[in-house]
């Protein structure tokens, strides 16, 4: 079974619209962290927002904000004012545990275009 | 700045060479990673080290070896080029607990 699930393969959207990316995970590790990451066309990934499972505050970066329903084990992205710069790939991923060597598992990825 | 160096952004090899790809941090992290990333699969864990000597096998380690003989340097080797192992390679490096992985810039590898 997948662990992380995007199901948006590409969106299109107006600048300065919000835009939504899903995610959803499946773990029964009651200790997990979720990661979302942007990859330009230029292929870099970029760290954009993380979210701890103990967290009690949704967390969020400057325009970037993690909608994170723990009870429906979802962690969606939200853009804020979008600009023609978010236009690139978005993974989310999910590390499971508290010890050892963190390992990622990642989505399929949604490619987000923003249009003028 | 955290800075992970992979050796290429592009290379191109023929099928049974053996190919090597390296990646070197700057950040004295324990944990490093190495991902292929095919189009629709997202990224894949091939092998990850947590420390000098150490390696554990990812989701995919089939067809592919590491090697960390220094702490800053973590390589992948491919020890018999296939056509399917044509990919884009990211290495990543991870420090605490909550820490984000930080990522090279890839190697989009072709194999004829």
């Amino acid at each position: 079974a997948q662990k992380i699930t995007q199901t948006q393969p590409g969106m299109f959207v107006q600048e300065k619209e919000a835009v939504t990316l899903d995610c959803t995970y499946d773990t029964s590790d009651p200790s997990y962290g979720l990661f979302w990451y942007k990859q330009p066309s230029s292929g870099e990934m970029i760290f954009l927002i993380y979210q701890g499972s103990y967290d009690q505050q949704n967390a969020t970066e400057g325009r970037y904000s993690l909608n994170f329903q723990k009870a429906r084990k979802s962690a969606n992205l939200v853009i804020s004012a979008s600009q023609l710069g978010d236009s690139a790939m978005y993974f989310c991923a999910m590390r499971e545990g508290s010890i050892g060597a963190q390992k990622l598992v990642f989505g399929q990825g949604t490619r987000l275009t923003i249009n003028p | 700045d955290v800075k992970v160096t992979q050796s290429s952004r592009y290379l191109v090899k023929r099928t049974g060479e053996k190919v090597f790809l390296e990646c070197v941090q700057d950040m004295d992290h324990e944990n490093m990673f190495w991902y292929r990333q095919d189009p629709g699969l997202g990224l894949r864990l091939i092998y990850f080290s947590y420390d000098v000597k150490m390696k554990e096998k990812g989701d995919i380690p089939e067809g592919y070896s590491v090697s960390r003989e220094k702490k800053e340097r973590f390589s992948l080797i491919l020890e018999s080029a296939s056509t399917n192992q044509t990919s884009m390679y990211l290495c990543g490096i991870q420090g605490a607990l909550g820490q984000p992985q930080h990522f090279g810039d890839g190697t989009r590898l072709s194999i004829l």
